[in-house]
């Protein structure tokens, strides 16, 4: 069975650097990698997306290595107000059927 | 623009019933995913619709169904409730030309808080 698997938790001090890495194997050929944040009894928040190598933008680095099973968030500078839990997805080919698939999350604590 | 939407935010429920769930896209948005979110088993993908037709599908159980209408918005339907449905039901939205299929990203609504007692 296919399964996309995170750190249960990970806790950093404010102004550290986070990376949190998603292992995921039978990703579709041509299918993005997204990472969610997610906050207490609300929908998950779209950090990034790519598909390989690395992607950057104004909140997050994504860095995904050649044989694309496995991708790192990485969260330059944490907040006390980036403690959520943080979701990886992909979109999986098993047995000829495709689904999307969501990591098991992390779950970040940002420490003072 | 205006994110994605569902009602009712929150739901109780007894054994037995059935529950309508309703999502509005973003507009423009044509593709509607729906997920189940518990502790116990994270974020599951329930069934994506892209132009009104189901075209993927998570290992739920038949009392599990939905549908899409022709201006985007989506119902998800559980029949015949367990204790074991009570959860967080999400609906994400995305683009989603069919061939763009798993490179759009997919923007969530809130969720709808299901109980059932």
């Amino acid at each position: 069975l296919a399964k996309t698997t995170q750190p249960i938790s990970m806790d950093s001090y404010e102004g550290q650097e986070v990376n949190i890495t998603c292992s995921h194997n039978n990703i579709a050929t041509n299918d993005y990698i997204t990472w969610y944040q997610q906050f207490p009894s609300q929908g998950p928040r779209f950090i990034i997306q790519g598909y390989k190598t690395k992607v950057t933008n104004e909140v997050a680095s994504l860095f995904i290595p050649a044989d694309r099973k496995s991708s790192t968030l990485s969260l330059p500078r944490v907040s006390l107000s980036d403690t959520a839990v943080y979701y990886c997805l992909v979109g999986l080919t098993t047995s000829g059927t495709y689904k999307y698939i969501f990591g098991t999350g992390t779950r970040l604590k940002v420490l003072a | 623009k205006a994110g994605v939407t569902q009602t009712p935010r929150y739901l109780i429920k007894t054994r037995g019933q059935q529950v309508t769930l309703s999502c509005s896209p973003i507009s423009g948005h044509r593709s509607v995913s729906w997920y189940q979110q518990t502790p116990g088993q994270g974020l599951q993908f329930l069934f994506e619709y892209f132009s009104e037709t189901q075209r993927n599908k998570g290992n739920f159980p038949g009392r599990f169904s939905g549908r899409q209408f022709s201006n985007s918005r989506s119902e998800m339907n559980v029949s015949t409730l367990e204790l074991g449905d009570s959860a967080l039901y999400l609906c994400a939205s995305s683009l989603a030309e069919y061939s763009t299929r798993g490179t759009d990203t997919q923007y969530f609504g809130p969720g709808t808080r299901l109980t059932v007692l």
